[in-house]
């Protein structure tokens, strides 16, 4: 079955500075791989995917991730961080489900910017 | 194109009252899923539907919830009667097939039972 552990539930970083948000995944079959982000109060925006082809993945709001198989990790990283970036972010894998697929998410984290 | 439309936005109910999430899908996604989020989680998937048929209903709690999409468009979940527990942002999204490669989220209720 798939899964996915985000490691740090909180991560703090100064205006300016480097991203990392990390996601581990567990999939018995070459994975697909998403990043989500949630602004208070609304709905999830899908920051960018991971399907096939090159490993690294540019997203929206500057954002990028590379996939490493060799470590099962999916890690979203942003050079440089903008207070508009605080939020909370959500790692998911597709997943094969009964008779069709599905997103499961990580249990998200927050990301504090502060100036 | 219009997103997922949800409604009502917000509902504060008592415990063991009833309770009913609306979602209008993306017109022409012919899958619909429903995700319940409790503070501080990822979202959970409850169920999934392929047109008007369900596809995966494994983790919804059917002594309590049930889900419709009639006609293969929008779609309703209802809870009753409604525990504290039950207390959750309900998420619908939308994918034009099977969701392998991601799909669009409405907006959420948020419920609050008291």
């Amino acid at each position: 079955a798939q899964s996915v552990t985000q490691l740090g539930s909180h991560v703090s970083v100064s205006e300016g500075a480097l991203v990392l948000l990390r996601c581990n995944y567990s999939s018995s079959v070459p994975p697909y791989l998403f990043w989500y982000v949630q602004y208070p109060n609304q709905g999830l925006q899908l920051l960018l995917k991971y399907t096939t082809g090159a490993t690294l993945v540019k997203g929206i709001n500057g954002f990028e991730a590379e996939f490493k198989k060799s470590e099962t990790s999916f890690h979203l990283t942003k050079p440089s961080a903008h207070m508009s970036d605080a939020a909370e972010y959500f790692c998911a894998v597709s997943a094969y489900i009964q008779a069709g697929t599905a997103l499961i998410f990580g249990k998200g984290t927050t990301l504090s910017v502060s100036s | 194109e219009a997103g997922v439309a949800q409604s009502p936005r917000y509902k504060i109910i008592e415990k063991r009252q009833s309770v009913a999430f609306w979602c209008n899908p993306i017109s022409g996604h012919a899958t619909l899923y429903w995700y319940q989020q409790i503070l501080g989680q990822g979202p959970k998937l409850l169920i999934q539907f392929q047109n008007n048929g369900v596809v995966d209903d494994s983790q919804l709690p059917k002594d309590r919830f049930s889900a419709e999409r009639l006609k293969g468009v929008d779609s309703t979940l209802k809870i009753q009667p409604a525990k504290l527990e039950d207390s959750a942002v309900y998420l619908c999204a939308s994918s034009p097939r099977q969701g392998l490669f991601g799909y669009t989220f409405g907006s959420g209720t948020r419920l609050t039972v008291v």
